[in-house]
């Protein structure tokens, strides 16, 4: 069966360290692939997502992620987190035209001042 | 634009209750859809309608759950009898023109708590 897997449940960091949020999906076929960022008190947004062309993408708030076919991985990197990034990150897939889009359990972020 | 509505956001009810929930989607969205994320999990798709026809029920558990999406805009949820499992967040999004790239909007989402 198709999954998502994301590496960290719970990840803590201060303020200006690199955040780097792993995401690996099993489908060996063609694959659209997202990652969403559900802030407190807040709706799930799309942060960036990624189709095809450039495998590096950049999305809002100075995220990027890095599609690598071979590895089935789609990580999520910001180089310098602030306070405010402090939210819940889920990586999600979608493998058919429909658009069905199944997620990861999500990444629990919390930066300190 | 306005976004996704949803009500209510919370409810409390004892299990072998019924419960609705209701969806608007963002105006003009033809695909919706309903997802129950869990604590500590991500969400999962129950339904998917594209205007007022389903696209995928395969995991909705059609013995208490249904779902309809009347003149194809909003929606509504239902479940009859609740399980001390549906315990969740009840998540409704939707998405314009083709599915497969756009992004989809989610609403607050409904908090059910069953007893």
């Amino acid at each position: 069966a198709q999954s998502v897997s994301q590496h960290n449940h719970h990840v803590i960091l201060s303020e200006a360290a690199s955040l780097e949020l792993g995401c690996n999906y099993s489908y060996g076929g063609t694959v659209n692939l997202f990652w969403y960022v559900q802030y407190p008190g807040q709706h799930l947004q799309l942060l960036l997502k990624y189709f095809s062309g450039d495998p590096l993408v950049k999305g809002i708030k100075g995220f990027e992620a890095e599609f690598i076919k071979s590895k089935f991985s789609f990580n999520l990197r910001k180089p310098s987190v602030q306070w405010s990034d402090t939210a819940e990150y889920f990586c999600a897939v979608t493998t058919d035209s429909w658009g069905k889009l199944q997620f990861g359990a999500g990444t629990q972020v919390v930066v300190t001042p | 634009e306005a976004g996704v509505a949803q009500s209510p956001r919370y409810k409390i009810i004892e299990k072998r209750q019924s419960v609705a929930f209701w969806c608007n989607p963002i105006s003009g969205h033809a695909t919706l859809y309903w997802y129950q994320q869990i604590l500590g999990q991500g969400p999962k798709l129950l339904i998917q309608f594209q205007n007022n026809g389903v696209v995928d029920d395969s995991q909705l558990p059609k013995d208490r759950f249904s779902a309809e999406r009347l003149k194809g805009v909003d929606s509504t949820l239902k479940i009859q009898p609740a399980k001390l499992e549906d315990s969740a967040v009840y998540l409704c999004a939707s998405s314009d023109r083709d599915p497969s790239y756009n992004e989809q909007f989610f609403g607050p989402g409904t908090r059910l708590t069953v007893l």
